[in-house]
């Protein structure tokens, strides 16, 4: 199947701070791209579709400009989470369907853990 | 506004039996509906896409089915192994946006 990973697997920072989530697409073209976050021992949340060329869509209560969303290419989109603050602290997973080969199957990368102290 | 339930919330099996996971959402209008396995502190793995069309899919010992009119899927698995313990997540999308619309999950331990 199709692979999606996510840098960094981990990342802890200082509150007040901003930190850069990468999700890339290895072996296939993603026009979209999605991003989750979930709180332990709940399920995940869409928090906004990452559209290559153009901005992203932001669910509601989602602040856009508290999370950056940037799809640079068919193959990589990136979260900043800016101006961190301990409550940001969560797993934040993206997806990506490869319907572009045909597969409407959902690929997820393994999430990113942040920790704001 | 699509809502997707998952019945048991927890499940504790001992090793060699067939079990049951449900799902159900609100909006019968989806366009296909997805089983995931997580695996804690880790990402999801698809197991079985069933398209709105469909009835059912079948991968290995999973087994799941649609009933799209009532508004439940249910995964089943056939002769429970310790490593099928993992938290087993359903989702809807309602249209081609691929918009995942996730339940709570259902967290399975297989005793051995």
């Amino acid at each position: 199947g199709a692979v999606v990973s996510q840098h960094p697997s981990r990342v802890i920072c200082k509150s007040g701070t901003s930190v850069k989530i990468e999700c890339r697409s290895l072996d296939f073209q993603a026009t979209t791209m999605f991003w989750y976050r979930q709180f332990p021992k709940q399920s995940l949340m869409l928090m906004a579709t990452s559209n290559e060329g153009s901005k992203a869509t932001y669910e509601q209560g989602v602040e856009k400009d508290k999370f950056l969303i940037n799809h640079a290419s068919l193959t990589l989109s990136t979260l900043t989470v800016t101006s961190a603050h301990p409550e940001d602290s969560s797993f934040y997973i993206c997806s990506a369907p490869a319907h572009m080969v045909g597969d409407e199957t959902q690929y997820f990368g393994p999430g990113t853990r942040l920790l704001v102290l | 506004k699509q809502e997707v339930t998952q019945i048991p919330a927890a499940l504790s099996v001992p090793e060699g039996e067939n079990l049951v996971l449900n799902c159900s959402f609100t909006d019968s209008a989806i366009y296909n509906l997805q089983w995931f396995r997580q695996d804690p502190g880790k990402g999801l793995t698809s197991l079985l896409l069933i398209q709105s069309s469909q009835r059912e899919q079948t991968s290995g010992r999973l087994n799941a089915s649609l009933d799209k009119s009532s508004g439940r899927s249910t995964l089943y698995i056939a002769a429970s192994q310790p490593g099928d313990s993992a938290t087993y997540l359903c989702a809807v999308t309602g249209d081609s946006s691929y918009k995942l619309i996730f339940g709570s999950g259902t967290r399975l331990l297989v005793r051995p």
